[in-house]
């Protein structure tokens, strides 16, 4: 079974900085394109980032470029974000999500998400 | 970048009747190479992640009961559910993945009335 543990949200101040992980099991995590969509509260679903299997292309919703970096560690079948200079607009939960279909995809499964809460 | 619109904003159904969901792309999500609707469809309960739907606007995804059936081309796309149960219950997102930024909708919320 394909699953997808988020884990690495909290409470931090504006400006801080926080580093999100995504576990995953059940598939060759190399061979997919994996994601970040974000949800803030009450609100709508926002692609955040990507990234290819090899890791060697990632792309940025124009939201969070230069602040937020994409990476994964094919050996531990784990993804991450790390954010920063983080604001309140960040606020929302984060769910990790696999590609099925090369680097442009929809996304199944979703992990169950980890709430990243900015305020001071 | 592509912008989703969906209407309706929220959709009251009875119990075992239609409902439909639409989705409009600000620009053709229709890949010529392939012939193929790079359209999504997702479904999301409270407190719960999205669940996948549809893909390429038609495909349903396994296990996804023949209730849900997308259609549509190029800008203009439809989730429609033809007879809902209580369980359906949720919002519809529909996304794109034609490029990047991929986008999403706005969601549809499926009440029963």
């Amino acid at each position: 079974e394909v699953q997808l543990l988020d884990s690495g949200g909290g409470l931090v101040q504006p400006g801080e900085s926080l580093r999100l992980s995504c576990a995953a099991s059940g598939f060759t995590f190399s061979s997919y394109a994996m994601n970040w969509v974000r949800q803030a509260p009450g609100k709508g679903l926002e692609w955040v980032s990507g990234i290819s299997g090899s890791g060697g292309i990632t792309y940025y919703a124009d939201s969070v470029k230069g602040r937020f970096t994409i990476s994964r560690d094919n050996s531990k079948n784990t993804l991450y974000l790390q954010l920063g200079s983080l604001t309140a607009e960040d606020t929302a939960v984060y769910y990790c999500a696999k590609g099925d279909y090369g680097d442009y995809s929809w996304f199944d499964p979703w992990g169950q998400g980890t709430l990243v809460t900015v305020s001071s | 970048d592509i912008v989703m619109t969906q209407s309706p904003d929220s959709l009251a159904v009875s119990l075992g009747e239609r409902a439909t969901i639409n989705c409009k792309s600000s620009q053709s999500v229709l890949y010529s190479s392939n012939n193929k609707n790079y359209l999504a469809w997702y479904q999301q309960k409270p407190g719960q992640p999205p669940k996948l739907l549809i893909y390429w606007a038609s495909t349903r995804e396994s296990g996804v009961p023949d209730r849900f059936s997308g259609s549509g081309s190029g800008t203009d796309f439809t989730l429609t559910i033809s007879s809902l149960q209580a369980e359906d219950v949720a919002v519809y997102y529909c996304q794109q993945y034609y490029t990047t930024p991929l986008t999403f909708g706005p969601g549809t919320q499926v009440h029963i009335k």
